[in-house]
């Protein structure tokens, strides 16, 4: 079985500062990796994912996370929030990339403050 | 498109009665994914469907629970005898044929609330 970990379940963050979400996985197979948000009275949207290839993914509004499979680590980064961007944040993780089952994390409630 | 639709929004129900909940996926999706987010808590799985055919269950979805999915359209999750325990959003998902979780659609959820 996997699980997700998400230390951080709060982080105020400055408008215009940077910010990183931290997320640490446990699988005892290979995983794709998800962030996901959620806005106020919203449903989940995906931010991004790895699936393979560069460690390195880009999403949308400008967030990016970094795979680390030796820290077993997915680090959610954005260079300058926005007023925006204040949301929860889930890091998810599956196993079968055909099967959707996805494995949620506690998830981060980002506030940005103006 | 209209987006992955869930009704009602928000149920509040007294203890012991039973509610059912509606998820119209997106057209032509043909899975269909149900799962139960409590407060503080992930998102988590209880069950799925491809077309009409219920694939897996999780083991929280226990004999009070039941999903279908009668025509591989919409789907109904009828919990009964409710406790304060299920007091939760349940979230419903969808995805087209052959695609993996990036094309995985949530909907706004229903808030029970089991007095």
């Amino acid at each position: 079985a996997q699980s997700v970990t998400q230390l951080d379940s709060q982080v105020p963050v400055f408008e215009e500062a940077p910010v990183e979400l931290r997320c640490n996985y446990s699988s005892s197979v290979s995983v794709y990796l998800f962030w996901y948000v959620q806005y106020p009275n919203q449903g989940l949207q995906l931010l991004l994912k790895y699936l393979s290839g560069s460690t390195l993914v880009k999403g949308i509004n400008g967030f990016e996370a970094e795979f680390n499979k030796s820290q077993t680590s997915f680090h959610l980064r954005k260079p300058s929030v926005h007023i925006s961007d204040t949301a929860e944040y889930f890091c998810a993780v599956s196993t079968n990339f055909g099967n959707e089952k996805l494995t949620f994390g506690t998830g981060t409630r980002l506030t940005i403050i103006p | 498109d209209t987006g992955v639709s869930q009704n009602p929004r928000h149920k509040i129900t007294k203890r012991g009665q039973n509610v059912t909940f509606r998820c119209d996926p997106i057209s032509e999706h043909n899975r269909l994914y149900w799962y139960r987010q409590t407060l503080g808590q992930g998102p988590e799985f209880l069950t799925y469907f491809q077309n009409e055919a219920q694939l897996e269950k999780s083991r929280l979805l226990s004999d009070r629970f039941s999903a279908e999915r009668p025509k591989g359209s919409f789907s109904t999750l009828e919990i009964q005898r409710t406790e304060q325990g299920d007091s939760a959003m349940y979230l419903c998902a969808s995805s087209p044929r052959g695609a993996g979780n990036e094309k995985l659609f949530f909907g706004s959820g229903t808030q029970l609330s089991v007095l």
